[in-house]
């Protein structure tokens, strides 16, 4: 089983500022497959990135996502007050039960 | 426009049992891989089982419901299950369900989500 550990844990950050979120896995994530989601209190997951670096549907350019192997990331630039939310990390691909990072919150400064 | 609507959940005892439900609309329910996820309180997400569109590849568990919970799907009924038996008070729960992106064998994109279904397991 892949472990993907985020950091940090929670990040403290201005409007318009650049949000840099890290996952790390225990070890190769096959094809790229890694997802990120956000969370928004009281809402379920959304998809933001896929395939390591694919937006979703209806995702704005501000979100961007790199990496391979065993370190990705996720960057959004220019903060909106909407993106405050906690992002959570996924390996997908050959099987269900693809494990999830702890997550890393992303707060108002 | 894809809709996942859970339902089933509630109060139970610790080694009670309980169905939930999750009733999809908007995309062609038998070409797609489901899965349940589930979040405990303040906690993170955690994927519980998954069901192959076409069912013959199977079924899978996570270790922590193994042999308790068990998933399955109407497809005549546009409607996902999961039965969940011997429950604890470790499984209390927000219990989603969701839609892979890819139609066919899956590759567990869970691109789509339902608002879930709370889960409490307490004497």
């Amino acid at each position: 089983e892949i472990v993907l550990t985020q950091s940090p844990g929670t990040l403290s950050l201005s409007p318009g500022e650049t949000a840099t979120l890290s996952c790390r896995a225990s070890q190769s994530v096959g094809g790229k497959y890694l997802a990120w989601f956000q969370q928004k209190p009281g809402q379920s997951p959304r998809l933001v990135i896929y395939g390591a670096a694919s937006r979703a549907t209806g995702i704005p350019d501000r979100f961007s996502g790199s990496g391979s192997g065993t370190d990705f990331t996720l960057t959004i630039t220019r903060l909106e007050p909407e993106d405050f939310a906690v992002y959570y990390c996924q390996q997908y691909g050959e099987s269900a039960m693809g494990s999830f990072g702890q997550g890393t919150k992303v707060e108002i400064k | 426009e894809v809709h996942l609507l859970e339902s089933g959940g509630g109060l139970v005892q610790p080694g009670g049992s309980l169905r939930l439900s999750c009733e999809a609309s908007g995309f062609t329910f038998s070409n797609y891989a489901m899965a349940w996820v589930r979040q405990a309180p303040g906690k993170g997400l955690e994927c519980v089982a998954g069901l192959y569109a076409g069912g013959d590849r199977g079924i899978e568990y996570a270790d922590s419901v193994k042999g308790r919970f068990t998933i399955s799907r109407d497809n005549s009924r546009n409607t996902m299950f999961l039965q969940m038996n011997s429950l604890r008070a470790d499984d209390t729960a927000l219990y989603y369900c969701a839609k892979d992106l890819i139609s066919g064998d899956g590759i567990w994109l869970l691109s789509e989500w339902g608002q879930g279904t709370l889960v409490a397991v307490s004497s």
